[in-house]
């Protein structure tokens, strides 16, 4: 397993366009989280899921925003009608709840420039 | 609400220099205290978790220490690769997801 895969790397898009991002958690993982973090800032939870059930929404989430993910392997973010405000890091990490050890396995990220 | 604050936000040191960095946090019903490095454009990567006051773990040059309210990352005789942010994040029982605070950026110059 190579970790926490994260795609794309950049996405670079327009005021107003829809975006989705990916990610591919740890296989034997069955929580997966998005943060988003913003340059001098840490990290931001928005969501996570247990398996496929989404159990928990920052209220940072607004309605722009959705995570999907089905059959409980890899998640989709999508951003709707983004603003220029929505331009950050998207993180997505992944854990194996119910083991000691809370840790998160984070990726790479995706990095979003709104223009 | 948890919260987390990390001082000092830079820190520069000379090889070899020795160290702390500081997290202070307040949460209910802490469940595990962790520091992660973060390089530029990259995901945190994970360093330590701490679940109670008195724990300490180490790796290579560094230390972590818990306290009730605080904890120190303490990194000994630093080298240039250990240039990056860290930050600390806490998990407590009012949400399940981690607050993170903002990070220290660390700069050693060999």
């Amino acid at each position: 397993d190579t970790g926490v895969s994260q795609d794309p790397r950049h996405k670079i898009t327009k005021r107003g366009q829809n975006v989705t991002f990916r990610c591919d958690p740890i296989s034997e993982h069955n929580r997966l989280y998005w943060y988003r973090q913003t340059l001098g800032q840490g990290p931001e939870f928005l969501t996570y899921f247990q398996n496929e059930a989404q159990l928990e929404k920052s209220r940072l989430l607004s309605d722009r925003f959705s995570a999907e993910r089905p059959k409980g392997s890899f998640s989709t973010l999508e951003i709707q009608r983004t603003e220029q405000g929505d331009s950050a890091m998207y993180l997505c990490a992944s854990s194996l709840y119910g083991g000691k050890n809370y840790g998160y396995t984070f990726g790479s990220g995706t990095r979003l420039t709104v223009v | 609400e948890d919260q987390v604050t990390q001082s000092p936000e830079a820190l520069r040191l000379q090889e070899g220099e020795s160290s702390s960095l500081n997290c202070s946090y307040t949460v209910s019903g802490l469940r595990g205290l962790f520091w992660y490095r973060q390089d530029p454009g990259k995901g945190p990567e994970f360093l330590f978790t701490l679940y109670s006051a008195g724990e300490e773990k180490e790796k290579e040059r560094l230390k972590a220490t818990l306290t009730k309210k605080e904890s120190f990352l303490h990194i000994t005789a630093p080298k240039p690769e250990d240039s990056a942010t860290y930050l600390c994040a806490v998990y407590g029982g009012g949400a399940d997801g981690l607050t993170f605070g903002k990070g220290t950026h660390l700069i050693i110059q060999p």
